[in-house]
């Protein structure tokens, strides 16, 4: 089945500084992946949609500055957490779709990949 | 309002009993899936479904677009299925184009 590698699942950062979390489909060409956001002990929330070759959608309230989106090739996308502060401690998911481009993939089955649980100290 | 809402918000029950979770939205839907969360945080997709009935072994989730509302069953429940399950509907309009929903989730704890 279709596999979905997120790197690094864990990672700890000091205030200030900025995160790279990638997130790579392994046999697959994933033409839109999806950011999420997981409180403790609250359900996902979308952050942004990334399309391949184009630029990031952003959710309501999702700062594109503070949440970098680089969606370079049909195998990768990743997000950058840029001046890191406690607040965006959290976990980070990412998903993508196997089939089809723009309004296609929202009908497409889901691959997530494991996480990243990110502390800023 | 949410516009997913899914009931119970947290579900004990005793290994072999056959569950029930419940999913109603408030929005159009293109799609409903059923998401599984274990402890760890990873997340499996279950089903999509934009009507009727799919069948995964002992899963079976249903949906009724008419009533708005969507159902997990786990038959012959096990220890393992325990984790969050979290139903997400993809809705699109004219004003918000694509938009993502997710219910709150539902915690199972199967126990021996």
């Amino acid at each position: 089945g279709a596999v979905v590698s997120q790197h690094p699942s864990r990672v700890i950062c000091k205030s200030g500084t900025s995160v790279k979390i990638e997130c790579r489909s392994l046999d697959f060409q994933a033409t839109t992946m999806f950011w999420y956001r997981q409180f403790p002990k609250q359900s996902l929330m979308l952050m942004a949609t990334s399309n391949e070759g184009s630029k990031a959608t952003y959710e309501q309230g999702v700062e594109k500055d503070k949440f970098l989106i680089n969606h370079a090739s049909l195998t990768l996308s990743t997000l950058t957490v840029t001046s890191a502060h406690p607040e965006d401690s959290s976990f980070y998911i990412c998903s993508a779709s196997d089939q089809g481009t723009g309004g296609e993939s929202y009908n497409s089955p889901l691959h997530f990949g494991n996480g990243t649980r990110l502390t800023v100290t | 309002k949410n516009e997913v809402e899914q009931s119970p918000q947290n579900l004990t029950a005793q290994e072999e009993e056959f569950i029930t979770i419940n999913c109603s939205y408030s929005v159009g839907i293109s799609a409903l899936h059923w998401l599984q969360q274990h402890p760890g945080g990873g997340i499996v997709s279950l089903f999509m479904l934009s009507s009727g009935k799919k069948k995964h072994g002992r899963l079976i989730a249903t949906i009724n677009i008419q009533e708005k509302h969507s159902s997990l069953h786990i038959t012959a429940s096990h220890p393992r299925d325990s984790a969050v399950y979290i139903c997400a509907v993809r809705s699109f309009t004219t004003n918000t184009g694509n938009q993502f929903y997710f219910g709150t989730g539902t915690s199972l704890t199967v126990i021996p």
